[in-house]
């Protein structure tokens, strides 16, 4: 069965620090991948997603993930965050023949102004 | 565009009792889902609508749990009775249908925040 593991529960930066959040995926087969985030009071929306080809995959607001198969890795990344990117994030994986997406149990992200 | 609409918002009820929760997705969405977010958890996928049909309801408690999409739009989902361990946040997300695998985006509710005591 698919999971998807998110190490890292709560993060806590300040502004203009570089971010990076943790994503491991136990699948075989061919994925797709996500990243989803909640800001605080709002829906859940897509930040990014990784079907095929580069594996740099960048998204809104200046967000990117980079997907390493040989690691079941897709950790997503920003070089400078913002106290607005206060959020929680999920990362989450599709076996690419079904529509059902497995999330990840979310990470916290505070940023202090 | 108007987004995934839920109702309530919250909703605090004694265990053993019912509460049914709504949604209505984004208009033109065939396919809508409910998923079960409890706190400090990612969403679980409790059940999945293809129009009126059921695609997959594998993680649907279905002693207690129930679902229907009548008319294939707006959808209920049922609790009846509840347990403690039904707290929990249930989100509504809708998509566009193109082919069973290929991706179509999920847009999600607001969700409704069930407290059981």
């Amino acid at each position: 069965a698919q999971s998807v593991s998110q190490h890292n529960h709560h993060v806590i930066l300040s502004e203009a620090a570089s971010l990076e959040l943790g994503c491991n995926y136990s699948y075989g087969g061919t994925v797709n991948l996500f990243w989803y985030v909640q800001y605080p009071g709002q829906h859940l929306q897509l930040l990014l997603k990784y079907f095929s080809g580069d594996p740099l995959v960048k998204g809104i607001k200046g967000f990117e993930a980079e997907f390493i198969k040989s690691k079941f890795s897709f950790n997503l990344r920003k070089p400078s965050v913002q106290w607005s990117d206060t959020a929680e994030y999920f990362c989450a994986v599709r076996d690419s023949s079904a529509s059902k997406i497995i999330f990840g149990s979310g990470t916290r992200l505070s940023i202090r102004p | 565009e108007a987004g995934v609409a839920q109702s309530p918002r919250y909703k605090i009820i004694e265990k053993r009792q019912s509460v049914a929760f709504w949604c209505n997705p984004i208009s033109g969405h065939a396919t809508l889902y409910w998923y079960q977010q409890i706190l400090g958890q990612g969403p679980k996928l409790l059940i999945q609508f293809q129009n009126n049909g059921v695609v997959d309801d594998s993680q649907l408690p279905k002693d207690r749990f129930s679902a229907e999409r009548l008319k294939g739009v707006d959808s209920t989902l049922k609790i009846q009775p509840a347990k403690l361990e039904d707290s929990a946040v249930y989100l509504c997300a809708s998509s566009s249908y193109r082919e069973r695998s290929s991706y179509n985006e999920q847009f999600f509710g607001p969700g409704t925040r069930l407290t059981v005591l």
